[in-house]
């Protein structure tokens, strides 16, 4: 079965600095996509980047990237010049193949604290 | 609507009582999904819709879980005999196509709280 793992239940940055969640994840699969999803208070699910595992290249999106290590299946987010609003609990997930109709498996995850 | 609506946001239910969560997807979307997110925790897959037919249901916790959605669009999570281990929100997802890199797009969820 596959597992998504997140070693941080809590973390905190200061306001314009970089921090970094972790991920791992547990597969026999050489097809798949990894994602980070944010959920605010509102607790609706937004998703933050994603990577195919065919890719080699990190992907990136404005402040946010990753640091994709297949062999060592981790999948870490590194979040740029943080702000307040950036505030929220992140999840890594895991998706199988093609994730227009595969079910998401998703981290326990964390709690990002902004500080001003 | 713009985005995945789900109805209602909350909903306390006394133990024994059956509950109907409702999701309104993305027009259009063909692929919808609901999650149980239980306190602390990550959202877990509960069943997967393909226009009407339920495709996999593998996660649904008990035969007291039921969904349905019967013409493609609108789907409801009924939970029948609540028990207080219910208590959870409920998440749905749509996406568009079955296309590689498809993405879902979640609703605000339903928080069932069982008493």
């Amino acid at each position: 079965a596959q597992t998504v793992t997140q070693s941080q239940p809590e973390m905190s940055v200061q306001e314009a600095e970089t921090v970094t969640l972790s991920c791992t994840y547990d597969t026999s699969e050489s097809d798949y996509y990894l994602f980070w999803y944010k959920q605010p208070p509102s607790r609706q699910m937004i998703l933050v980047i994603r990577q195919e595992a065919y890719k080699q290249q990190n992907a990136t999106e404005n402040r946010f990237s990753v640091n994709f290590q297949k062999a060592a299946k981790s999948f870490s987010l590194k979040i740029s010049d943080s702000q307040l609003g950036d505030a929220a609990m992140y999840f890594c997930a895991y998706t199988v193949g093609n994730s227009g109709n595969t079910p998401l498996v998703f981290g326990k995850g964390t709690r990002l604290s902004v500080i001003a | 609507g713009a985005g995945v609506s789900q109805s209602p946001r909350y909903k306390v239910a006394k133990r024994g009582q059956d509950v109907a969560l409702r999701c309104d997807p993305i027009s259009g979307h063909v692929s919808l999904f609901w999650y149980q997110q239980a306190l602390g925790q990550g959202p877990e897959f509960l069943t997967y819709f393909q226009n009407e037919a339920q495709l996999d249901k593998s996660g649904l916790p008990s035969d007291r879980f039921f969904a349905e959605r019967p013409e493609g669009s609108v789907s409801t999570l009924k939970i029948q005999r609540t028990q207080q281990e219910d208590s959870a929100v409920y998440l749905c997802a749509s996406s568009l196509a079955t296309a590689r890199g498809t993405e879902a797009f979640f609703g605000q969820g339903t928080r069932l709280t069982v008493v």
